[in-house]
């Protein structure tokens, strides 16, 4: 059974660096690709990034430059950092896997986490 | 990056009735998108990809068509449990990029 879930602080202070895992169980990190996906509440959705089979990552120009995706695979565990949070950071933020069993991703995405909301405030 | 422009915003429909949901991109994208269907405090959930490709255990009142750049999400003979918000998403290339939702909801 593929489930994922995602973990980490709700409560980040402005300017602080977001840590989240997203824990998988039902398939293996090496053989799918995992992505990073957010919502600010009551509005659209947003790619972050995505960490393919073999270790290397995409990430979304928007975010490149404070953003790192990395994983664990002996944990099946799968990292974002993302550093200088802002208000405009407030989101539930999501992991997905991609379908794809080539080590291509093919950018669409089967199996969602339940999300965790993170808020950022002093 | 792809723009995916999603019409109409907010679509009220009655039980039964046949609802249909438009994506346009900025360019084409060859087939390569996605819609969801998300419930309130859910996560997303797939429902076609590829355009017309049915996800696994989706149900077959649902059905996705179009290409090049103009894509739509047919749902026939609405259900309640219908009652979401349908985002469709471009798969063509990095950074992936999602239309604004569309509000489902009964009449």
């Amino acid at each position: 059974q593929v489930q994922l879930k995602e973990s980490g602080p709700g409560l980040v202070q402005p300017s602080q660096t977001l840590s989240l895992t997203c824990t998988v169980s039902g398939f293996s990190l090496t053989s799918y690709n995992v992505h990073w996906v957010r919502q600010p509440t009551g509005k659209g959705l947003e790619w972050m990034g995505v960490i393919w089979t073999g270790g290397s990552t995409d990430y979304n120009s928007a975010l490149k430059s404070r953003l790192s995706i990395s994983r664990d695979t002996s944990k099946s565990q799968v990292f974002l950092k993302m550093n200088s949070l802002q208000t405009e950071d407030i989101a539930t933020y999501y992991c997905a896997r991609d379908p794809d069993t080539t080590g291509i991703p093919t950018g669409y995405f089967d199996y969602w986490g339940q999300g965790v909301m993170v808020t950022v405030s002093s | 990056d792809i723009q995916m422009t999603q019409s109409p915003a907010s679509l009220s429909a009655s039980l039964g009735e046949t609802v249909t949901i438009e994506c346009l991109a900025s360019e084409d994208i060859y087939s390569n998108l996605a819609w969801y269907q998300q419930k309130p405090g859910k996560s997303p959930q797939l429902l076609i990809y590829y355009a017309n490709s049915l996800n696994d255990g989706v149900p077959s009142r649902f059905s996705g068509s179009g290409s090049g750049t103009q894509y739509s999400l047919k749902i026939n003979s609405l259900q309640s449990e219908d009652v979401s918000i349908y985002f469709c998403q471009q798969n063509y290339d990095s950074p992936y990029t999602f239309g604004a939702g569309t509000k489902l909801e009964l009449k």
